[in-house]
């Protein structure tokens, strides 16, 4: 059971515009910042998103990121065929003094 | 451009001391925090601890009383071990780095797969 919870699975046709959430609470998302992780099975993931809302260096404008309170997302426009891949959220969490991460939400390009 | 190569023992038996190092190359371990994560076959990523500039360290409560991180500014390594491993800790381990206490973790290593076997 995943402190952060993601839905375990969206899906979209190339060019749509997809969304996928993250739900916490006041103790990690509700006052730290949220972090976004890209995993292509088989290989470690890749930093997506941080501090909610800004893409490092690399990652595409198709990718974009918001917070909500308790809550964030990722949003994907443009969808593409290499977009295919698991996607985590991560956050400190104050209480339990430890990094907590979603369960990780697989993403299907049709 | 920073990178982490980590290397460790990829078939331990149940009961024994998993050793698991990260070695940077590009830049040094002053001024950030290194992290090491896991994941079990088919699940999620899992944080098991990490270890700061100043030689702090802090531990996933739920592995806390078999989990040590180390560091060795004078080989640029960071070293994880693991005691008394069962097949629950088959996994595949990855190294990180990271800019502070939960931020963002731009830099991975490639993972180790450990395997126990019963």
């Amino acid at each position: 059971q995943s402190v952060l919870t993601q839905p375990p699975s969206v899906s979209g046709t190339p060019g749509q515009r997809v969304t996928m959430s993250c739900s916490g609470s006041s103790s990690n998302i509700g006052v730290n910042s949220v972090n976004w992780y890209q995993q292509v099975p088989g290989t470690a993931p890749r930093l997506l998103m941080f501090n909610s809302n800004q893409r490092p260096s690399g990652v595409p404008e198709r990718f974009s990121g918001s917070k909500s309170v308790t809550s964030a997302s990722l949003a994907i426009s443009g969808l593409q065929s290499e977009d295919e891949a698991d996607y985590y959220c991560t956050a400190w969490d104050d209480s339990l003094n430890s990094r907590v991460f979603g369960g990780g939400t697989k993403l299907t390009v049709l | 451009q920073v990178q982490l190569q980590q290397w460790g023992a990829g078939l331990l038996k149940a009961s024994e001391t998993l050793s698991v190092t990260c070695a940077v190359s590009g830049g040094s371990l002053s001024g950030y925090y290194w992290i090491w994560i896991r994941q079990s076959p088919g699940k999620g990523l899992e944080w098991i601890g990490e270890i700061n500039h100043s030689g702090n360290t802090n531990y996933n409560p739920s592995l806390k009383s078999r989990v040590t991180v180390s560091a060795d500014t004078s080989k640029n390594q960071f070293s994880l071990q693991v005691t008394s491993v069962t097949a629950g800790d088959t996994a595949v381990y990855y190294c990180a780095r990271g800019r502070g206490r939960g931020t963002r973790m731009g830099v991975w290593g490639q993972g180790t797969t450990v395997i126990v076997s019963s």
